[in-house]
């Protein structure tokens, strides 16, 4: 299947800093990435649609100007968490699909990353 | 709005068993069905995509099925391992967005 990969895997950040989460389609473009969040023993909760070349699709609840999106090209996505504070830690996901692949429409997942905010 | 929901929440089976997942979801009008799986600390892996017009796709050892109009799929894992123990995930797609089970942790023991 298709390969996302994202990074860092792990980051540790003081609270009221910024830190960047990358995420790359590396073998197919993704005109559309997704972001999830998911907290301890609970599923994949939809942060934000991602859309190259344009403006980020929020989910209600979701501040945009906390979570930075910015997807400039076709194979990378960038989540930017803004002045981070400890109820910000979390698992983020990210999510591309091959739209002209194979399996039409399957989506693939980078590996996560896991950010502490101390 | 769609809800999705996979039960049991954990299950626990010795090597060898055959097993089955299930996945419910309320809403019928979905574009295909995915399974994935999910090891402590990582990302998920696809494992099995169904789109709305097919009954089931099979994949090695597993094979799952989707029956849109009852709003059930399942996940049917033949000769379980230890390997296989990790967290299944079930997501409808409906147009771009997929939305998740609340998953189902599985332990094979030896």
């Amino acid at each position: 299947g298709a390969v996302v990969s994202q990074h860092p895997s792990r980051v540790i950040c003081k609270s009221g800093t910024s830190v960047k989460i990358e995420c790359r389609s590396l073998d197919f473009q993704a005109t559309t990435m997704f972001w999830y969040r998911q907290f301890p023993k609970k599923s994949l909760m939809l942060m934000a649609t991602s859309n190259e070349g344009s403006k980020a699709t929020y989910e209600q609840g979701v501040e945009k100007d906390k979570f930075l999106i910015n997807h400039a090209s076709l194979t990378l996505s960038t989540l930017t968490v803004t002045s981070a504070h400890p109820e910000d830690s979390s698992f983020y996901i990210c999510s591309a699909r091959d739209h002209a692949g194979v399996n039409f429409a399957e989506a693939f997942f980078g590996q996560g990353t896991r950010l502490t905010v101390v | 709005k769609q809800e999705v929901t996979q039960i049991p929440a954990a299950l626990s089976v010795p090597e060898g068993e055959n097993l089955v997942l299930n996945c419910s979801f309320t809403d019928s009008a979905i574009y295909n069905l995915q399974w994935f799986r999910q090891d402590p600390g990582k990302g998920l892996t696809s494992l099995l995509l169904i789109q709305s017009s097919q009954r089931e796709q099979t994949s090695g050892r597993l094979n799952a099925s989707l029956d849109k109009s009852s709003g059930r799929s399942t996940l049917y894992i033949a000769a379980s391992q230890p390997g296989d123990s990790a967290t299944y995930l079930c997501a409808t797609g409906g147009g771009n967005k997929l939305t998740f089970g609340t998953g189902t942790q599985l332990k094979v023991e030896l």
